[in-house]
């Protein structure tokens, strides 16, 4: 079965150092990974994806993410966090067949402390 | 750019009553989705739905909860007699046919008192 791990209910950093946020999936065959943000009152937003190819794949407002296969994380990260980066951060696994369903982490809020 | 929406945005019922989210996916996407986010907690899958009929569903899709394709452009989700613990925000999302990526709407609240 599905699933994917997001270890930190809360991480802090000061803005404009380097942000990680951790994930971890298990999932039978090859793994499709997402990033989502959610902020107040508002729906899930598309970050980035990965599918095939580099491991480090670039999304949506500087982030990236690098695939792991070995140690199977797709951690989040940003070089440098601004405040509004302040979020819910999603990380996301579905399987390979076309009409699997997404299985979420349960969700990491990222606070950037001016 | 194409966009899933949901309409309405915020729905208050009173426990008991039966209420229907409504949904427009990307016109040529296949497949179909629900999920429900409770306040501030994980986002949850509820039932997929491809060719006019559930794919698969979650525990939580029990008998109280029905899909349908009504006109070939909706998409809606119904719950007939809807309980205090269905109060969330429900997300539908299509899948891209090529991408195999899911596009989400903006979410559903529905607050039920």
């Amino acid at each position: 079965a599905q699933s994917v791990a997001q270890p930190e209910d809360q991480v802090n950093v000061a803005e404009g150092n380097p942000l990680t946020v951790k994930c971890t999936y298990s999932v039978s065959g090859n793994p499709y990974l997402f990033w989502y943000v959610q902020y107040p009152n508002r729906g899930l937003q598309f970050l980035l994806k990965y599918i095939t190819g580099d491991n480090l794949v670039k999304g949506s407002y500087g982030f990236e993410a690098e695939f792991n296969k070995s140690q199977t994380s797709f951690h989040l990260k940003k070089p440098s966090a601004l405040v509004s980066d302040s979020a819910l951060y999603f990380c996301a696994v579905r399987g390979e067949n076309r009409d699997d369903k997404i299985i979420f982490g349960k969700g990491t809020r990222l606070h950037i402390l001016p | 750019e194409p966009e899933v929406t949901q309409t309405p945005s915020h729905q208050v019922t009173q426990m008991g009553q039966e209420v229907i989210l409504r949904c427009v996916p990307i016109s040529n996407h296949l497949y179909f989705y629900w999920y429900r986010q409770i306040l501030g907690q994980k986002v949850e899958f509820l039932v997929s739905f491809y060719n006019n009929e559930i794919s698969e569903k979650s525990e939580i899709f029990d008998d109280q909860f029905s899909v349908e394709r009504p006109d070939g452009s909706n998409f809606t989700l119904k719950i007939r007699s809807t309980k205090l613990e269905d109060s969330a925000m429900y997300f539908c999302a299509s899948v891209d046919r090529v991408a195999y990526e899911q596009y989400f709407g903006p979410g559903t609240r529905l607050t039920v008192t």
